[in-house]
């Protein structure tokens, strides 16, 4: 059975203090690993996407990496705009995409 | 502008009568998913579609009916709505389900 796994669920940083929010999944088949951000009452914003392992991508303030059984979300120096929950996503042979339940970061100025 | 568009955003309605909410992408995107969101259960997908005339149950679609006659539109559809159809309502769209999705603004639905 397809599963994601986020921890930790709540993240407390100091504005500049780095830290990284992991993503543990099993897939039958991965087709694609995504990174969202939700703010709040808000619909998921597409960040990343990662194909295999090894595989990295960046933007601003974040980077996001794959192993075959996780993946981390580094966040280098945040800012308080960067408070939002992230979700992890998979998706595998059977179509459908397995979301984690996400990490709520709040960034303290 | 690409985006995906959902209608009501915001819909209060009474036990048993039926509701349809509206999804509509202008990317041309074949594959589309209604999800529900939920505290402590996270985003799960009710159901998908491929492509026109194709639908698919998702991980919980009890209680919901979907139809895909146009490619741009796909309407989520609540039958007999119960209270613990009480949820916050995503359409998404992705050119392939290999591909990233494009979510809605979302619908906060109330059923009581």
């Amino acid at each position: 059975e397809d599963q994601v796994t986020q921890s930790p669920e709540a993240l407390r940083l100091q504005e500049g203090e780095s830290s990284s929010l992991n993503c543990s999944y099993t897939v039958s088949g991965l087709r694609g690993l995504f990174w969202y951000r939700q703010d709040p009452g808000k619909g998921p914003e597409f960040l990343f996407t990662l194909y295999s392992a090894g595989e990295e991508k960046e933007k601003e303030r974040l980077k996001a990496t794959l192993t075959k059984k996780e993946s981390f979300l580094h966040i280098t120096a945040p800012k308080p705009e960067d408070s939002a929950t992230y979700l992890c996503a998979v998706g595998g042979n059977t179509g459908k995409l397995i979301f984690g339940q996400g990490t709520t970061l709040q960034v303290k100025p | 502008e690409a985006q995906v568009t959902q209608n009501p955003r915001y819909l209060i309605t009474v036990t048993g009568k039926k509701l349809t909410v509206t999804c509509s992408q202008n990317m041309n995107h074949e594959y589309m998913s209604w999800y529900r969101q939920d505290p402590g259960l996270g985003l799960r997908q009710i159901y998908y579609s491929m492509n026109v005339e194709v639908t698919d149950k998702g991980d919980v679609p009890e209680g919901y009916k979907v139809s895909r006659k146009e490619k741009r539109n796909f309407p989520l559809i609540l039958e007999s709505p119960s209270p613990n159809q009480t949820s916050l309502y995503f359409c998404a769209s992705t050119a392939d389900r290999g591909n990233e999705q494009y979510f809605g603004p979302g619908t906060r639905l109330t059923v009581t």
